[in-house]
């Protein structure tokens, strides 16, 4: 069975403080993994997509980096507004579609 | 340019009572699906439609419906709510299906 665990689960930063949110996957053959930002009261807003082993992806102060068994959201300097819950998905092989793990909680402190 | 348009925003509803909720995309796009977002759990997606004209059972059916009315507009129908329906739903569109997803800004459902 497809499974997405995204560490942690709550995460809060100084402004300015660097971290790293985690993705780790076990599906069959991935085609595509997704993130997405989610501000509390919306729904979720597309930020990248990333395909193959290696791939590196920026906007801003966010970097999205892929590995065969996990990806990595690096957040450079954060900014108050930066704080939002962060979801991954996933996209296996075959007909399946998207799995979505539970979120990162991210909160920036002035 | 409204993106994905959800109605409405907030629902009460008794167990038994029925309802549909709405969504319409003004991007063009092929796909769009319903998912729902609970504590705790991942988006799960409940039906989806990869274009217009056809519909697919997605992860949670059971429990409702779904039409795609045009190529803008695909609705979700409780015929009977019960109280493990309260949540968040979400409707989301894309180009074509698995390509990246455009949501609506959520119906927060509670059944009592």
């Amino acid at each position: 069975e497809d499974q997405v665990t995204q560490s942690p689960e709550a995460l809060r930063l100084q402004e300015g403080e660097s971290s790293s949110l985690n993705c780790s996957y076990t599906v069959s053959g991935l085609r595509g993994l997704f993130w997405y930002r989610q501000d509390p009261g919306k729904g979720p807003e597309f930020l990248f997509t990333l395909y193959s082993a290696g791939e590196e992806k920026e906007k801003e102060r966010l970097k999205a980096t892929l590995t065969k068994k996990e990806s990595f959201l690096h957040i450079t300097a954060p900014k108050p507004e930066d704080s939002a819950t962060y979801l991954c998905a996933v996209l296996p092989g075959g007909y399946q579609k998207v799995t979505f793990g539970t979120g990162t909680k991210l909160q920036v402190i002035p | 340019n409204a993106g994905v348009t959800q109605t409405p925003k907030f629902q009460v509803l008794k167990t038994g009572q029925s309802m549909t909720l709405q969504c319409a995309q003004d991007m063009n796009h092929n796909s769009m699906y319903w998912y729902r977002q609970d504590p705790g759990m991942g988006l799960r997606l409940i039906y989806y439609s990869a274009s217009e004209g056809t519909t697919d059972k997605g992860e949670v059916p059971n429990g409702y419906n779904v039409s795609r009315l045009n190529k803008r507009e695909f609705s979700l129908r409780l015929e009977s709510a019960a109280p493990s329906q309260t949540s968040v739903y979400f409707c989301a569109s894309s180009e074509v299906v698995n390509s990246p997803l455009h949501f609506g800004n959520g119906t927060r459902l509670t059944v009592t």
